[in-house]
Protein backbone atom coordinates (compact mmCIF):
# COMPACT_ATOMS: atom_id res chain seq x y z
CA UNK A 1 0.00 0.00 0.00
CA UNK A 2 2.04 3.58 -1.19
CA UNK A 3 -0.91 5.80 -0.27
CA UNK A 4 -1.59 6.61 -3.95
CA UNK A 5 -4.27 5.04 -5.43
CA UNK A 6 -5.03 4.88 -9.35
CA UNK A 7 -8.05 3.41 -10.68
CA UNK A 8 -8.74 1.70 -12.90
CA UNK A 9 -5.37 -0.67 -13.20
CA UNK A 10 -6.38 -1.53 -16.72
CA UNK A 11 -8.57 0.41 -19.46
CA UNK A 12 -9.02 -0.49 -22.79
CA UNK A 13 -10.42 2.27 -25.51
CA UNK A 14 -11.38 3.16 -28.85
CA UNK A 15 -10.22 6.34 -30.51
CA UNK A 16 -13.18 8.12 -30.25
CA UNK A 17 -13.92 7.10 -26.82
CA UNK A 18 -13.40 9.88 -24.08
CA UNK A 19 -12.38 8.21 -20.41
CA UNK A 20 -10.86 9.57 -17.19
CA UNK A 21 -8.31 8.33 -14.82
CA UNK A 22 -8.13 8.62 -11.55
CA UNK A 23 -5.53 9.23 -8.42
CA UNK A 24 -6.40 9.90 -4.76
CA UNK A 25 -4.19 10.69 -2.28
CA UNK A 26 -4.53 10.85 1.50
CA UNK A 27 -0.99 11.08 2.50
CA UNK A 28 -1.50 15.16 2.91
CA UNK A 29 0.95 15.61 0.47
CA UNK A 30 0.13 19.02 -2.11
CA UNK A 31 2.06 18.24 -5.12
CA UNK A 32 0.55 15.90 -7.40
CA UNK A 33 1.85 14.49 -11.12
CA UNK A 34 1.40 12.55 -14.04
CA UNK A 35 3.76 10.49 -15.52
CA UNK A 36 3.59 8.30 -18.78
CA UNK A 37 5.68 5.14 -18.87
CA UNK A 38 5.75 3.80 -22.97
CA UNK A 39 7.57 0.32 -23.75
CA UNK A 40 11.25 0.87 -23.22
CA UNK A 41 11.34 4.59 -22.89
CA UNK A 42 11.73 6.10 -20.12
CA UNK A 43 8.97 7.65 -17.73
CA UNK A 44 7.85 10.95 -18.86
CA UNK A 45 6.93 13.92 -16.65
CA UNK A 46 3.20 15.27 -18.12
CA UNK A 47 1.74 17.39 -15.45
CA UNK A 48 2.61 19.07 -12.12
CA UNK A 49 -0.07 20.10 -9.52
CA UNK A 50 0.64 22.29 -6.70
CA UNK A 51 -1.81 23.25 -4.53
CA UNK A 52 -4.02 22.52 -6.76
CA UNK A 53 -2.58 24.79 -9.42
CA UNK A 54 -0.94 23.39 -12.77
CA UNK A 55 2.72 24.44 -12.48
CA UNK A 56 3.62 22.38 -15.29
CA UNK A 57 2.44 21.13 -18.46
CA UNK A 58 5.03 19.08 -20.29
CA UNK A 59 4.16 19.83 -23.79
CA UNK A 60 1.01 17.42 -23.44
CA UNK A 61 -0.95 17.05 -26.21
CA UNK A 62 -4.56 18.54 -25.80
CA UNK A 63 -5.66 14.86 -25.66
CA UNK A 64 -4.83 14.69 -22.63
CA UNK A 65 -7.02 16.79 -19.95
CA UNK A 66 -5.98 16.94 -16.22
CA UNK A 67 -7.39 18.28 -13.46
CA UNK A 68 -7.61 18.54 -9.93
CA UNK A 69 -10.35 19.46 -7.79
CA UNK A 70 -8.72 19.08 -4.44
CA UNK A 71 -5.10 18.23 -3.57
CA UNK A 72 -6.24 14.86 -3.19
CA UNK A 73 -7.35 13.86 -5.78
CA UNK A 74 -5.80 14.17 -9.50
CA UNK A 75 -7.68 13.12 -12.99
CA UNK A 76 -6.29 12.62 -16.17
CA UNK A 77 -9.33 13.07 -19.08
CA UNK A 78 -8.61 11.34 -22.25
CA UNK A 79 -10.46 12.12 -25.50
CA UNK A 80 -9.84 11.06 -28.83
CA UNK A 81 -6.61 9.39 -28.07
CA UNK A 82 -4.49 7.47 -30.94
CA UNK A 83 -2.46 4.25 -30.45
CA UNK A 84 0.73 5.33 -29.55
CA UNK A 85 -0.74 6.92 -26.83
CA UNK A 86 -1.30 3.11 -25.42
CA UNK A 87 1.20 3.43 -21.87
CA UNK A 88 1.31 3.17 -18.44
CA UNK A 89 -0.29 5.97 -16.97
CA UNK A 90 1.53 6.85 -12.88
CA UNK A 91 0.18 9.29 -11.17
CA UNK A 92 3.06 10.13 -7.99
CA UNK A 93 2.81 13.22 -5.04
CA UNK A 94 4.97 14.78 -3.06
CA UNK A 95 5.17 16.60 0.41
CA UNK A 96 5.78 19.55 -1.44
CA UNK A 97 7.68 20.70 -4.55
CA UNK A 98 10.73 19.06 -4.55
CA UNK A 99 9.10 16.21 -2.51
CA UNK A 100 11.69 14.14 -4.92
CA UNK A 101 14.42 14.84 -2.54
CA UNK A 102 12.58 12.98 -0.09
CA UNK A 103 10.99 10.27 -2.61
CA UNK A 104 7.87 11.44 -4.42
CA UNK A 105 5.14 8.13 -4.35
CA UNK A 106 3.85 6.43 -7.06
CA UNK A 107 0.59 4.92 -7.54
CA UNK A 108 0.68 1.15 -8.99
CA UNK A 109 -0.67 2.81 -12.42
CA UNK A 110 -3.24 2.22 -14.97
CA UNK A 111 -2.40 0.29 -17.51
CA UNK A 112 -3.87 1.96 -20.84
CA UNK A 113 -4.55 0.27 -24.62
CA UNK A 114 -5.97 2.36 -27.11
CA UNK A 115 -7.47 0.48 -30.10
CA UNK B 1 17.20 13.80 -26.24
CA UNK B 2 17.87 11.59 -23.69
CA UNK B 3 19.32 13.42 -20.80
CA UNK B 4 19.74 10.08 -18.20
CA UNK B 5 20.85 6.97 -19.55
CA UNK B 6 20.88 3.74 -18.25
CA UNK B 7 22.74 1.46 -20.87
CA UNK B 8 22.49 -1.95 -19.54
CA UNK B 9 18.87 -3.26 -19.72
CA UNK B 10 19.41 -6.07 -17.32
CA UNK B 11 21.85 -7.21 -14.71
CA UNK B 12 22.23 -10.61 -12.95
CA UNK B 13 23.81 -11.00 -9.95
CA UNK B 14 24.28 -13.85 -7.90
CA UNK B 15 22.95 -13.54 -3.89
CA UNK B 16 24.89 -12.24 -1.75
CA UNK B 17 27.75 -10.75 -3.78
CA UNK B 18 27.55 -7.02 -5.04
CA UNK B 19 24.94 -5.84 -7.85
CA UNK B 20 25.96 -2.36 -9.22
CA UNK B 21 23.96 -0.42 -11.36
CA UNK B 22 24.79 2.31 -13.85
CA UNK B 23 23.52 5.48 -14.71
CA UNK B 24 24.88 8.55 -17.00
CA UNK B 25 23.60 11.89 -17.76
CA UNK B 26 24.21 14.71 -20.09
CA UNK B 27 23.22 18.01 -18.20
CA UNK B 28 25.64 19.09 -15.51
CA UNK B 29 22.30 21.68 -14.28
CA UNK B 30 21.01 18.78 -11.99
CA UNK B 31 20.08 19.30 -8.66
CA UNK B 32 19.88 16.18 -6.83
CA UNK B 33 19.93 12.21 -8.11
CA UNK B 34 17.28 9.36 -7.45
CA UNK B 35 17.10 5.56 -7.85
CA UNK B 36 13.80 4.00 -7.82
CA UNK B 37 12.78 0.68 -7.01
CA UNK B 38 9.71 -1.26 -9.19
CA UNK B 39 8.22 -4.62 -8.77
CA UNK B 40 5.81 -5.40 -11.63
CA UNK B 41 2.40 -3.90 -11.22
CA UNK B 42 3.23 -1.77 -9.33
CA UNK B 43 4.44 1.82 -8.99
CA UNK B 44 8.10 2.88 -8.64
CA UNK B 45 9.04 3.05 -4.95
CA UNK B 46 11.87 5.61 -3.87
CA UNK B 47 15.05 4.03 -2.83
CA UNK B 48 18.20 6.82 -2.23
CA UNK B 49 18.85 9.97 -3.42
CA UNK B 50 22.20 11.95 -3.76
CA UNK B 51 22.65 15.84 -4.30
CA UNK B 52 25.21 17.22 -6.79
CA UNK B 53 27.33 18.36 -4.50
CA UNK B 54 28.26 15.12 -2.69
CA UNK B 55 29.92 12.37 -3.95
CA UNK B 56 28.22 9.19 -1.99
CA UNK B 57 25.24 8.83 -0.35
CA UNK B 58 24.82 5.50 1.71
CA UNK B 59 21.89 3.94 3.04
CA UNK B 60 22.02 0.42 4.98
CA UNK B 61 22.97 -1.73 2.19
CA UNK B 62 22.61 0.84 -0.97
CA UNK B 63 25.45 3.34 -2.06
CA UNK B 64 24.96 5.68 -4.30
CA UNK B 65 27.81 7.70 -6.13
CA UNK B 66 28.66 10.23 -7.83
CA UNK B 67 31.39 11.10 -10.75
CA UNK B 68 30.39 14.67 -11.88
CA UNK B 69 33.46 15.02 -13.97
CA UNK B 70 32.49 11.54 -15.68
CA UNK B 71 28.62 12.73 -15.56
CA UNK B 72 28.11 9.59 -14.08
CA UNK B 73 26.45 7.59 -11.42
CA UNK B 74 26.09 4.69 -9.89
CA UNK B 75 24.06 2.37 -7.49
CA UNK B 76 25.74 -0.56 -4.86
CA UNK B 77 23.70 -3.10 -3.22
CA UNK B 78 25.49 -5.70 -1.19
CA UNK B 79 24.84 -8.03 0.04
CA UNK B 80 22.03 -8.88 -2.83
CA UNK B 81 19.08 -10.37 -1.91
CA UNK B 82 16.20 -12.19 -4.04
CA UNK B 83 14.17 -9.22 -3.29
CA UNK B 84 16.22 -6.78 -4.27
CA UNK B 85 15.01 -8.09 -8.15
CA UNK B 86 13.13 -5.45 -9.56
CA UNK B 87 13.53 -3.08 -12.38
CA UNK B 88 15.90 0.03 -10.95
CA UNK B 89 15.21 3.28 -12.21
CA UNK B 90 17.96 6.26 -12.31
CA UNK B 91 16.54 9.07 -12.19
CA UNK B 92 17.85 13.25 -12.26
CA UNK B 93 15.72 16.65 -10.77
CA UNK B 94 16.17 19.35 -12.44
CA UNK B 95 14.59 22.33 -10.34
CA UNK B 96 12.06 21.97 -7.98
CA UNK B 97 9.78 19.41 -10.18
CA UNK B 98 10.84 18.18 -13.38
CA UNK B 99 11.88 14.54 -12.75
CA UNK B 100 14.07 13.25 -15.19
CA UNK B 101 14.08 8.84 -15.11
CA UNK B 102 16.40 6.80 -17.42
CA UNK B 103 15.25 3.70 -19.24
CA UNK B 104 15.48 1.28 -15.91
CA UNK B 105 17.69 -1.58 -15.35
CA UNK B 106 16.18 -5.09 -15.06
CA UNK B 107 17.95 -6.72 -11.86
CA UNK B 108 18.08 -10.01 -10.99
CA UNK B 109 19.20 -11.97 -7.88
CA UNK B 110 19.99 -15.28 -8.42
CA UNK B 111 20.16 -17.88 -5.67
Amino acid sequence: ETGVTQTPRHLVMGMTNKKSLKCEQHLGHNAMYWYKQSAKKPLELMFVYNFKEQTENNSVPSRFSPECPNSSHLFLHLHTLQPEDSALYLCASSQELGGPLKGAFFGQGTRLTVV
Amino acid sequence: DQQVKQNSPSLSVQEGRISILNCDYTNSMFDYFLWYKKYPAEGPTFLISISSIKDKNEDGRFTVFLNKSAKHLSLHIVPSQPGDSAVYFCAALKGAQKLVFGQGTRLTINP
